[in-house]
């Protein structure tokens, strides 16, 4: 089967450093993308890895080792406004270009 | 900016009842999806769309069908609205491009209680 597990909910403080963690078990793996998500509005793309290694832009970086099936987040120089909902999501083959399987979200509150 | 829209923010319907949601989006997408989330379950795929008048079976199709007679937009439809189905109702869309980035863009959200 498909499983993704990243945490449920995570606390923070502005100005800190933040990782989230995801572990994935997919079979034809073909991407990650971490996305994310504000309290009743639309998931929005925050990165994208589908190579080992490190991809940073901005405050955000995200990592990859797809032999420990295993991508983090990091956020950095955290603001109020970045509590969110942040969605771990895989690419898997399919028909036509690949359908995504999500993880359940983890939610951050960042605290003054 | 790609814009995806939905019909409706909020929607209550009554058990039994037949229920359309629409969504359109303006970038000339091929690929359209469906999701619902829901709290500890994520988002999970219902149906998707590669190009006009064709449709998948995502994970979750049980009690949903879908409909595009046009590339700009696609339909969710529930024959028989149940209280099950009560959930936050995504819609996305995508160039057919394979092996590179590709990401998805999203609607904002329907949220239907089926009462």
């Amino acid at each position: 089967g498909q499983n993704i597990d990243q945490p449920t909910e995570m606390t923070a403080t502005e100005g800190a450093i933040v990782q989230i963690n995801c572990t994935y078990q997919t079979s034809g793996f073909n991407g990650l993308f971490w996305y994310q998500q504000h309290a009743g509005e639309a998931p929005t793309f925050l990165s994208y890895n589908v190579l080992d290694g490190l991809e940073e832009k901005g405050r955000f970086s995200s990592f990859l080792s797809r032999s420990k099936g295993y991508s983090y987040l990091l956020l950095k120089e955290l603001q109020m406004k970045d509590s969110a909902s942040y969605l771990c999501a895989v690419r898997v083959y399919y028909n036509q270009g690949g359908k995504l399987i999500f993880g359940q979200g983890t939610e951050l509150s960042v605290k003054p | 900016d790609v814009k995806v829209t939905q019909s409706s923010r909020y929607l209550v319907k009554r058990t039994g009842e037949k229920v359309f949601l629409e969504c359109v989006q303006d970038m000339d997408h091929e690929n359209m999806f469906w999701y619902r989330q829901d709290p500890g379950l994520g988002l999970r795929l219902i149906y998707f769309s590669y190009d006009v008048k064709m449709k998948e079976k995502g994970d979750i199709p049980e009690g949903y069908s879908v409909s595009r007679e046009k590339k700009e937009r696609f339909s969710l439809i529930l024959e028989s609205a149940s209280t099950n189905q009560t959930s936050m109702y995504l819609c996305a869309s995508r160039l057919r491009l394979a092996g590179v980035r590709n990401e998805q863009f999203f609607g904002p959200g329907t949220r239907l209680t089926v009462l």
